[in-house]
This record gives C-alpha cells, sequence and structure tokens, in this order.
C-alpha cells in the first residue's frame, strides 16, 4: 500500500543554521504533498504545501522541493530560531476533481533548535 | 471562531466504559477525519467522511462508530474501552483537494 517515510527521526541544529527533512512516497500518482507543523501539547497545523506541478515553493524561511521522478522531497528551513522546535510531518496523497483520496503521514520529525 | 473544535479536550475514564468524543468545524468543508496520535507521536487516520458519508474506514476495531448528522459535525463513539485506546485523537477537516485543518484534539487515558 501507500507508504511515506521520513528521515532523520530527530534533528537537533544550532540557531540561525539550516535545517532539512526528507521523504519520500511510494504511489506514483500522489500528487499534492503538505507539511505540517506539531509544538508540543499542540494540534498539528499546516505550514506549507506543494502540487506536483510545481517542484519548489517558498515562504519565507521555509521551502519545500519536489523531484516527482525520485518520488523525494523535502522541507528546508533556513535561519533556525527556537520557535521552531516542534515535530514535523510529511505527507502525501492522490486528489483527483472526481474521487478522493487518503492523506498518507510519514511519521515526523522532531526538530529541537539549541539557542 | 475556531475553525475546528472538538469535546472535550481530556478524557480519563476505566476501562471497560462508553465515551464520545464531538468536532465541529465551521469552515464549510466537505470532508471530515478521525486521527489517532499515540506516544510515538505517528498520525493514523481513522475514518473520514465526506458530506456524511463514510468515505474511508481504516481497519478501526467496531468498538469505534464514526456518526455525521451533518457535515459540520463528525463524532467518535468508543464502546468498551480498552487500555490500547489511550492515545490523543484528533479531528480534522478540509476541502476534497486540500490541506487538512485539525482540532484540538482530545486526550483519553484509560485506566
Amino acid at each position: 500500500g501507500e507508504n511515506v517515510e521520513q528521515h532523520p527521526s530527530t534533528l537537533s541544529v544550532q540557531e540561525g543554521d539550516s535545517a532539512v527533512i526528507k521523504c519520500t512516497y511510494s504511489d506514483s500518482a500522489s500528487n499534492y504533498f503538505p507539511w505540517y507543523k506539531q509544538e508540543l501539547g499542540k494540534r498539528p497545523q499546516l505550514i506549507i504545501d506543494i502540487r506536483s506541478n510545481v517542484g519548489e515553493k517558498k515562504d519565507q524561511r521555509i521551502a519545500v522541493t519536489l523531484n516527482k521522478t525520485a518520488k523525494h522531497f523535502s522541507l528546508h528551513i533556513t535561519e533556525t530560531q527556537p520557535e521552531d522546535s516542534a515535530v514535523y510531518f510529511c505527507a502525501a496523497s492522490n486528489f483527483m476533481k472526481t474521487s478522493y483520496d487518503k492523506v498518507i503521514f510519514g511519521p515526523g520529525t522532531s526538530l529541537s533548535v539549541i539557542p | 471562531d475556531t475553525a475546528v473544535s472538538q469535546t472535550p479536550k481530556y478524557l480519563v475514564t476505566q476501562m471497560g466504559n462508553d465515551k464520545s468524543i464531538k468536532c465541529e468545524q465551521n469552515l464549510g468543508h466537505d470532508t471530515m477525519y478521525w486521527y489517532k496520535q499515540d506516544s510515538k507521536k505517528f498520525l493514523k487516520i481513522m475514518f473520514s467522511y465526506n458530506n456524511k458519508e463514510l468515505i474511508i474506514n481504516e481497519t478501526v476495531p467496531n468498538r469505534f462508530s464514526p456518526k455525521s448528522p451533518d457535515k459540520a459535525h463528525l463524532n467518535l463513539h468508543i464502546n468498551s474501552l480498552e487500555l490500547g485506546d489511550s492515545a490523543v485523537y484528533f479531528c480534522a477537516s478540509s476541502r476534497p483537494t486540500g490541506p487538512q485543518f485539525f482540532g484540538p484534539g482530545t486526550r483519553l487515558t484509560v485506566l
């Protein structure tokens, strides 16, 4: 069945450094890739998403890249700050206009930004 | 003005009891979900409803029964609670081709 792998499971960086989280997906028909941030005790919240017709998307300090051929996508956070510390989830799904598909989440990456 | 709300936030109960969690969204979304997040933080989908109809049921024990009285509400009823049911349960909603918006979660503890 569909599967999304995510690496690393834990990541520690110094404040100001960059952080990169990588995901791979198994279903080549996947066409929508959101990223969620979950702070301790809070709900997952969408931080950025990308669709399969785009190779890269950026929003201030965060960016996501997609390689459809390799079935990889990555989250890049630059100039990390302590408030970036959280668990990050990647996800993949196949959205079609006339049908529905479930979103498959990766297992999460716990990011710690050390002041 | 909360987009997706859940009640209760915390639920502590004894094994064997029956409990319900309620979810409401005011985003006008057609699709709603229940997720279970265990102690390892893995988000596992349990159910999904689209316009009050069940579209995803992920090998969840039949002790769990979702009910959607209208497309803005998706409740979760759990019978005969077991220790392994302890987790955080998240409700979410979305448009059919858009991101999911999560509720604040319900932390269920079964003693």
